[in-house]
């Protein structure tokens, strides 16, 4: 059974930075896409960009882009979302989410919370 | 970018009756979409892929249908447990994207 495990809610101040992450198993890491996904408070998906483990290729958002770094770490089977700089912006709810071979996102994280504030 | 747009923004039904959900893209995405259903505090779970096809779990009540730029989820006989917000998402574009969601209440 594929399983996506995802750290633990952060609460953080403006300006700091963050790293979260999406532990998988149940199925080769390296051959699938690991997308992450945003939803704000009260708001729907967003789709913030994708990784494939296998050669880290790695695809943004342009509406997105310079905000965040996608990364994997194939040895730990984990993908991961960092901020350098927070805003009181980036308050919201991030999932991973693993793709299947049709191309769609099957398998979800539950979620990790991100509380900026000062 | 493409767009999705999803209407209507809330539909209210009453167990046991039908719901009729609308996705419109902004351009063809051929038959690359899916619907995925969001409950309270939960993470979106995959109803519908390509268009048509239903996910593993799916109930047959959830089915869909359209091509191009205009997709439909049609929910029949609806159950308690399906009351939620239901996104469509495109995958035809290398940026997939997501609709703005419509919420599915209680009449």
């Amino acid at each position: 059974e594929v399983q996506l495990v995802q750290s633990g809610a952060e609460v953080k101040k403006p300006g700091e930075s963050v790293k979260i992450s999406c532990k998988t198993s149940g199925d080769n890491f390296s051959n699938s896409w690991i997308a992450w996904v945003r939803q704000m408070p009260g708001k729907g998906l967003e789709w913030m960009g994708i990784i494939y483990p296998g050669d880290d290729d790695t695809r943004y958002n342009p509406s997105f882009q310079g905000q965040f770094t996608i990364s994997a770490d194939k040895s730990l089977t984990t993908a991961y979302l960092q901020w350098t700089t927070l805003h009181d912006s980036d308050i919201a709810m991030f999932y991973c989410a693993r793709r299947d071979s049709r191309g769609w996102l099957v398998h979800w994280g539950r979620g990790t919370l991100v509380t900026v504030s000062s | 970018e493409i767009v999705l747009t999803q209407s209507p923004d809330t539909v209210s039904v009453s167990p046991g009756e039908r719901a009729t959900l609308s996705c419109r893209a902004s351009q063809s995405v051929s038959g690359y979409l899916a619907w995925y259903q969001q409950k309270p505090g939960q993470a979106p779970r995959l109803l519908i892929y390509d268009a048509s096809n239903r996910a593993t779990g799916t109930p047959a009540r959830f089915s869909g249908s359209g091509s191009g730029t205009d997709f439909t989820l049609t929910i029949n006989n609806l159950e308690p447990d399906d009351f939620a917000v239901y996104y469509c998402q495109q995958r035809y574009h290398w940026l997939a994207t997501f609709g703005q969601g419509t919420k599915v209440e209680v009449k």
